[in-house]
């Protein structure tokens, strides 16, 4: 079954601290990798698709990663603005043509 | 440009009540969806559609109905409201498949 684990379930930091967010995943084959952050009251927002092992995408503080069993999204000297939830998703080969699989993300909150 | 719109943002229902989510897109995208997310789930796939005239079984579809009433606009109708119901839903769109969605504000739906 296509699964996807996102851990830690919640991770405080402290503002310039940097750290990494794991998501682990299981499916028969892997189309792309989505990372998404999502604020208190809102819709996720979409942040990096990776699509093979190896790539790196990066965005200001951001920068996420793709091995062929799991994705990490790393945050640089985070600032109290990165405070969000980031979901991660998979969409794999067979089955739905369109559909995306969810994990149930990873709380972060950065103190000034 | 407005990107994908909800309406209504809350509401409340008692048992037994039907209702209708209505989503529209600016964007011309070709897919549409519905989601729910509820805390320690994930965002979970109730219907889809790949394009207009086209719809869909998620994951999670019994309850509920939907149409793409055309390209901009998909609704999701719930015929008779269950306190199982009690959760966050999203529309998104997206254009090309494995391409990034985009997701609407939510709509807070509680079923007393």
């Amino acid at each position: 079954e296509d699964q996807v684990t996102q851990s830690p379930e919640a991770l405080r930091l402290q503002e310039g601290e940097s750290s990494s967010l794991n998501c682990s995943y299981t499916v028969s084959g892997l189309r792309g990798l989505f990372w998404y952050r999502q604020d208190p009251g809102k819709g996720p927002e979409f942040l990096f698709t990776l699509y093979s092992a190896g790539e790196e995408k990066e965005k200001e503080r951001l920068k996420a990663t793709l091995t062929k069993k799991e994705s990490f999204l790393h945050i640089t000297a985070p600032k109290p603005e990165d405070s969000a939830t980031y979901l991660c998703a998979v969409h794999p080969y067979g089955g739905a043509t369109n559909k995306l699989i969810f994990g149930t993300g990873t709380l972060l909150a950065v103190q000034p | 440009n407005a990107g994908v719109t909800q309406t209504p943002k809350f509401q409340v229902l008692k048992t037994g009540q039907s209702m209708t989510l209505q989503c529209a897109q600016d964007m011309n995208h070709n897919s549409m969806y519905w989601y729910r997310q509820d805390p320690g789930m994930g965002l979970r796939l109730i219907y889809y559609s790949a394009s207009e005239g086209t719809t869909d079984k998620g994951e999670v579809p019994n309850g509920y109905n939907v149409s793409r009433l055309n390209k901009r606009e998909f609704s999701l109708r719930l015929e008779s409201a269950a306190p199982s119901q009690t959760s966050v839903y999203f529309c998104a769109s997206q254009d090309r498949l494995n391409t990034e969605a985009f997701f609407g504000q939510g709509t807070r739906l509680t079923v007393v």
